[in-house]
């Protein structure tokens, strides 16, 4: 049973557009979160974070949100770039182990 | 050069055959990672390191073993290969138990 669940397995935005990207997780016990970005022949890089005191985290043209009662994050990018185009991973994890949970990915595709 | 470094990048083998993944980096991380992916799957834990003499059992061990050679060095193995271990494989390091991981650019195994 997945615990981190990313639902599209693919999104198309226009550039400059806003490309918002969504993750649910099932575990309550998840307190800190992190988006990852893939790009093809190439290892996931860490993109943004946020831990479960806060609601949102901003950095530059990303920001992720979360709401804790629905066991929802998103991370919003605000203009769309072209070099946006990769697939990105949302990833949980608790202070149990710290061991990393990752959803299967949503490819994102900015069209000119 | 990149930080974390897994050769081979690309390996095609027989079931039954034994192979060995590795990797390196020169971040100078205590912790390090190996994770499978699989299509429509997120990454998921095979093993991790917390220091050279400390191995831990991720999610899916089972046909799976790993060798801590020295701080930068950490081996996946397959001890006798089989088709649905056919999969892409990441090695990661962090500093830390909520430290960023970093990874390195993946080996893409089939196994025939």
């Amino acid at each position: 049973d997945q615990q981190v669940k990313q639902n599209s397995p693919s999104l198309s935005v226009q550039e400059g557009r806003i490309s918002i990207l969504n993750c649910d997780y099932t575990n309550s016990m998840f307190d800190y979160f992190l988006w990852y970005k893939k790009y093809p022949a190439e290892g996931p890089t860490f993109l943004i974070s946020i831990s479960s005191i806060k609601d949102k985290n901003e950095d530059g043209r990303f920001t992720v949100f979360l709401n804790k009662s629905a066991k929802h994050l998103s991370l919003h990018i605000v203009p769309s770039q072209p070099g946006d185009s990769a697939v990105y991973f949302c990833a949980a994890s608790d202070d149990s182990n710290y061991q990393l949970i990752w959803g299967a990915g949503t490819k994102l595709i900015i069209k000119p | 050069d990149a930080d974390v470094t897994q050769t081979p990048r690309n390996r095609i083998t027989k079931t039954g055959k034994r192979i060995m993944l590795e990797c390196s980096q020169t971040k100078g991380h205590d912790r390090m990672y190996w994770y499978r992916q699989d299509p429509g799957l997120g990454l998921r834990l095979i093993y991790y390191s917390f220091d050279v003499k400390d191995i831990n059992k991720g999610e899916i061990s089972d046909g799976y073993s790993v060798s801590r050679q020295a701080q930068a060095k950490f081996s996946l193995s397959l001890e006798s290969a089989i088709p649905n271990q056919t999969a892409l494989y990441f090695c990661a390091t962090s500093g830390g138990a909520r430290d960023i991981q970093y990874f390195g650019a993946g080996t893409r195994l089939s196994v025939l």
